[in-house]
């Protein structure tokens, strides 16, 4: 398989749990980013990835959330104390560097009651 | 900052008919700019793209033009097939992050 794969691909939680998320890349890909998407909306970035390093954050990332790619690879995105305005798609990309195309996987949609 | 307007939908067009969705960007800097496509079901596919002005990304019988001086990236297929049928985003990506801003979609439905 040479896609990106993302479990769980649905994920339904209680106001107040926590629940996180994995992305594996596709191999070799050193930029990985993850985006939220809610219905009828594009995608938006939440953070990226280079290799191991966390480069950027977006404002929408709040100190609830945090991302990790411990070793360069897979990453996890993690969502603590939810609220139902987390409810969206959890959409992670992977490119091979600077300039290059970002490959989506399916995305996990997550749903908050 | 950065941003990307895309025609409002739901489209609705007949098999064989002309199809164009607009598509005008904001940016700092020399973007690049792309067509994503979402199929039912499905994740996000890269349609096309281009990484210049001028340049012309093309696929799957789909065209789209960068025009620097409208700031546009016009989705075009001369004759749309029912397997189209899905939702088409534009979007921007600028030097540095090279992070994705995407409009709100195009939601597109062919009918036999």
């Amino acid at each position: 398989d040479t896609g990106v794969s993302q479990n769980p691909r649905h994920k339904i939680t209680k106001r107040g749990q926590n629940v996180t998320f994995r992305c594996d890349p596709i191999s070799e890909h050193n930029r990985l980013y993850w985006y939220r998407q809610t219905l009828g909306q594009g995608p938006e970035f939440l953070t990226y990835f280079q290799n191991e390093a966390q480069l950027e954050k977006s404002r929408l990332l709040s100190d609830r959330f945090s991302a990790e790619r411990p070793k360069g690879s897979f990453s996890t995105l993690e969502i603590q104390r939810t609220e139902q305005g987390d409810s969206a798609m959890y959409l992670c990309a992977s490119s091979l560097g600077v300039r290059e195309t970002q490959y989506f996987g399916p995305g996990t949609r997550l749903l908050v009651l | 900052g950065n941003s990307v307007t895309q025609m409002e939908g739901p489209v609705t067009l007949s098999e064989e008919a002309f199809l164009t969705i607009n598509c005008t960007y904001t940016a700092t800097g020399y973007p690049s700019l792309f067509w994503y496509v979402q199929y039912p079901g499905e994740g996000l596919q890269l349609l096309l793209k281009a990484t210049k002005a001028d340049d012309k990304g093309s696929n799957k019988g789909f065209e789209a033009t960068y025009r620097k001086e409208t700031t546009s990236f016009h989705l075009e297929k001369g004759s749309v097939q029912v397997s189209d049928s899905a939702v088409y985003f534009c979007a921007l990506s600028v030097s540095g992050a090279q992070k994705l801003v995407f409009g709100q979609g195009t939601r597109l439905t062919i009918n036999p």
